[in-house]
C-alpha cells in the first residue's frame, strides 16, 4: 500500500492561498488521490479527488505531477473556518476501500 | 449533513464487554467502510463492505467483526474490549470505491 507523508502542521492568515503537499512514493497505477477535511469530533469531509494533472472544484484545486509521487492541495483565500486537519488518502484500486490515510496536516488560519 | 447516521454517539463500557456500533449509509450508497481513530493511531481502516459482501479488510482485530445487512446498514461488533479500544469509530459510505460520506462517529470509552 502506498504510504503518505504530509507536514504535521501549517499556519496561514486569512485571505492567503494555502498549499499542502502529500508525498506518496509507492503509489500504484490504479490508485487515486483523495483529500479530506476534518474538524474536531466530526467525520472527515471529502474535498477533492484526482488521478493526474489538475483538478479544480468550487473549494479547492489538486495538482498532481506526471510521476504521481506527490500531490498538492491548494486552498484559495482561506478563512478562519478552514482551520482543520487535512488528510491525503491514496485509494487502493478504484473499487476497493483498502486505503491508507496519512497522519494529516493541521492547518491553523489566523486573523 | 453527510447522510450517514451512526448510533450511538457515545458509548461507555467496561473492559471485557461487547458492544455493537451501527451505521446507516447515505441513501443509494452500496459501500460501507469502518475506521478507527485514536489519538496515537490516526485514522485506521478496518473493513469495507459492498452490497452485503466483504470487499476489503484492513487492520481489524480478531475481536472485532462486522457485517452489512440486506437493507445496507452495517454493524461493527467489538468484543472482549480493552482500554486501548477506546477511540472514535467512523463509518463512511459511497457508491463505489472511494469513501465519500462520513458519519460523525461513535465515541467509545472503555473503562
Amino acid at each position: 500500500l502506498a504510504k503518505t507523508t504530509q507536514p504535521i502542521s501549517m499556519d496561514s492568515y486569512e485571505g492567503q492561498e494555502v498549499n499542502i503537499t502529500c508525498s506518496h512514493n509507492n503509489i500504484a497505477t490504479n490508485d487515486y488521490i483523495t483529500w479530506y477535511q476534518q474538524f474536531p469530533s466530526q467525520g472527515p469531509r471529502f474535498i477533492i479527488q484526482g488521478y493526474k494533472t489538475k483538478v479544480t472544484n468550487e473549494v479547492a484545486s489538486l495538482f498532481i505531477p506526471a510521476d504521481r509521487k506527490s500531490s498538492t492541495l491548494s486552498l484559495p483565500r482561506v478563512s478562519l473556518s478552514d482551520t482543520a486537519v487535512y488528510y491525503c488518502l491514496v485509494v487502493f484500486n478504484t473499487n476497493a476501500g483498502k486505503s491508507t490515510f496519512g497522519d494529516g496536516t493541521t492547518l491553523t488560519v489566523k486573523p | 449533513d453527510s447522510g450517514v447516521t451512526q448510533t450511538p454517539k457515545h458509548l461507555i463500557t467496561a473492559t471485557g464487554q461487547r458492544v455493537t456500533l451501527r451505521c446507516s449509509p447515505r441513501s443509494g450508497d452500496l459501500s460501507v467502510y469502518w475506521y478507527q481513530q485514536s489519538l496515537d493511531q490516526g485514522l485506521q481502516f478496518l473493513i469495507q463492505y459492498y452490497n452485503g459482501e466483504e470487499r476489503a479488510k484492513g487492520n481489524i482485530l480478531e475481536r472485532f467483526s462486522a457485517q452489512q445487512f440486506p437493507d445496507l446498514h452495517s454493524e461493527l461488533n467489538l468484543s472482549s474490549l480493552e482500554l486501548g479500544d477506546s477511540a472514535l469509530y467512523f463509518c463512511a459510505s459511497s457508491v463505489g470505491g472511494v469513501p465519500l460520506h462520513f458519519g460523525n462517529g461513535t465515541r467509545l470509552t472503555v473503562t
